[in-house]
């Protein structure tokens, strides 16, 4: 079965150091991975996403992600870190149907809240 | 501007009482999604629907229901059934809901707290 862990529930970080939130995942086949953001009291916002290609994938709010298949990760990334990027991270990675066709059903991890100190 | 609309934003419900979410988008998706979110749990997937007239159970789909008579609309019924039923609950919505050689990307609604006194 297709999963995704979160290992860290929080990460503290301090404004303007760079940020990683870290998430690995176990798939068959080829891995569709997501991160999503959440605000508090709101829906998830889509930040990016790896399908295929470069490794290093570029997405909204100057976020970032790393795809290593050799350590099955995608680690979500960030130069210098915002008081505003406080929030909840969520990774997540595409099901797959039981003949291994791909659905757009999405496994999430249990997240990762962000707290960016002034 | 497209986008999901849920209602009501809180509501509150008695033990026994079925209570109704309402999930309306104008982006022309073809697949709605409902997902129930738990403080550390993550969003785990209730029912989703592909098309108009179908929808399919997700990986926790006691307890609870839903229709799709028309595109824009995917509403979800909490039963009585359902034996805990306080969460956040999260519509969401995609092109389709096989991307092919792509993946096509989730939007969700602002979500419906539910609490049950």
């Amino acid at each position: 079965a297709q999963s995704v862990a979160q290992p860290e529930d929080q990460v503290n970080v301090a404004e303007g150091n760079p940020l990683t939130v870290k998430c690995t995942y176990s798939v068959s086949g080829n891995p569709y991975l997501f991160w999503y953001v959440q605000y508090p009291n709101r829906g998830l916002q889509f930040l990016l996403k790896y399908i295929t290609g470069d490794n290093l994938v570029k997405g909204s709010y100057g976020f970032e992600a790393e795809f290593n298949k050799s350590q099955t990760s995608f680690h979500l990334k960030k130069p210098s870190a915002l008081v505003s990027d406080s929030a909840l991270y969520f990774c997540a990675v595409r099901d797959r149907r039981d003949y291994g066709g791909a659905t757009n059903k999405l496994i999430f991890g249990t997240g990762t809240l962000l707290a960016v100190q002034p | 501007d497209g986008g999901i609309t849920q209602s009501p934003k809180y509501l509150f419900r008695k033990e026994g009482q079925n209570v109704t979410l309402s999930c309306e988008q104008n982006l022309n998706h073809d697949a709605m999604y409902w997902y129930r979110q738990d403080p550390g749990q993550g969003l785990r997937l209730i029912y989703y629907s592909q098309i108009v007239n179908d929808f399919q159970k997700g990986d926790i789909a006691e307890g609870y229901s839903v229709s799709r008579e028309k595109k824009e609309s995917f509403p979800l019924t909490v039963t009585s059934a359902q034996k805990n039923p306080t969460a956040f609950y999260l519509c969401a919505s995609s092109i389709g809901f096989t991307g092919g050689s792509g993946a096509n990307v989730l939007t969700f609604g602002a979500g419906s707290r539910l609490t049950v006194l």
